[in-house]
């Protein structure tokens, strides 16, 4: 079964700082997606980044990119100048297959706070 | 273009008894899926449905059941209402074989007394 791990249940990071935010996954999956969501206070969950396994180059949305590392089984956001915006839950997520026709299995989530 | 829409936004239930949540998915989606997020926890996958027919199905019981309708909303029902239902639904809806994000909407909060 595929299973996703968080170790940073919550960051204190200085503003304008960049910050990674782990994420460990196990799949037996040949082929899966990998996605970082962000959620606010307000509870919706916001779509920041895709990487599919079978990517060659890690994937970059503005101020986000992902650590993809294969082998290791990693996944980790880097927020590049972070935002006091930025404040908010950070879920890591899994799904199988090539497919957003797929459950996602998220991660327990890392609390990320921005000090000005 | 609207995103996806849940209603309500906030419910109130007693023990035993029965709610629907309903989501419409982004005009164009074709798949939507339930999620599950109990305070402090990770969202946890319910069901999800394409084309009208459930596609999967999560680690739930049989009090939860889902339907999608020919315009491709949906429905969540649980029946029997425990204390441990109270949480926060998620609905989410995506284009299958594109191999990218499902959209979320603002969910519904569900509280059980």
């Amino acid at each position: 079964a595929q299973k996703i791990t968080q170790t940073q249940p919550g960051m204190f990071v200085q503003e304008k700082e960049a910050v990674t935010l782990d994420c460990t996954y196990d799949t037996s999956d040949p082929s899966y997606g990998l996605f970082w969501y962000k959620q606010p206070s307000s509870g919706e969950m916001i779509f920041l980044i895709y990487q599919g396994s079978y990517d060659q180059q890690n994937a970059t949305e503005g101020r986000y990119s992902l650590n993809f590392q294969k082998a290791r089984k990693s996944a980790n956001l880097v927020i590049s100048a972070s935002q006091l915006g930025d404040s908010a839950m950070y879920f890591c997520a899994h799904s199988p297959g090539y497919s957003s026709a797929s459950k996602i299995i998220f991660g327990s989530g890392t609390r990320l706070s921005i000090r000005p | 273009d609207a995103g996806v829409t849940q209603s309500p936004t906030h419910l109130i239930k007693t023990r035993g008894q029965h709610v629907t949540l309903r989501c419409s998915p982004i005009s164009g989606h074709k798949s939507v899926s339930w999620y599950q997020q109990v305070l402090g926890q990770g969202p946890q996958f319910i069901f999800q449905y394409y084309e009208k027919e459930e596609r999967g199905r999560g680690n739930f019981p049989d009090r939860f059941s889902a339907r999608q309708f020919p315009n491709y909303s949906s429905e969540l029902n649980v029946n029997a209402l425990l204390l441990g239902d109270s949480a926060l639904y998620l609905c989410a809806s995506s284009l299958p074989g594109q191999g990218g994000e499902q959209f979320f909407g603002p969910g519904t909060r569900l509280t059980v007394l």
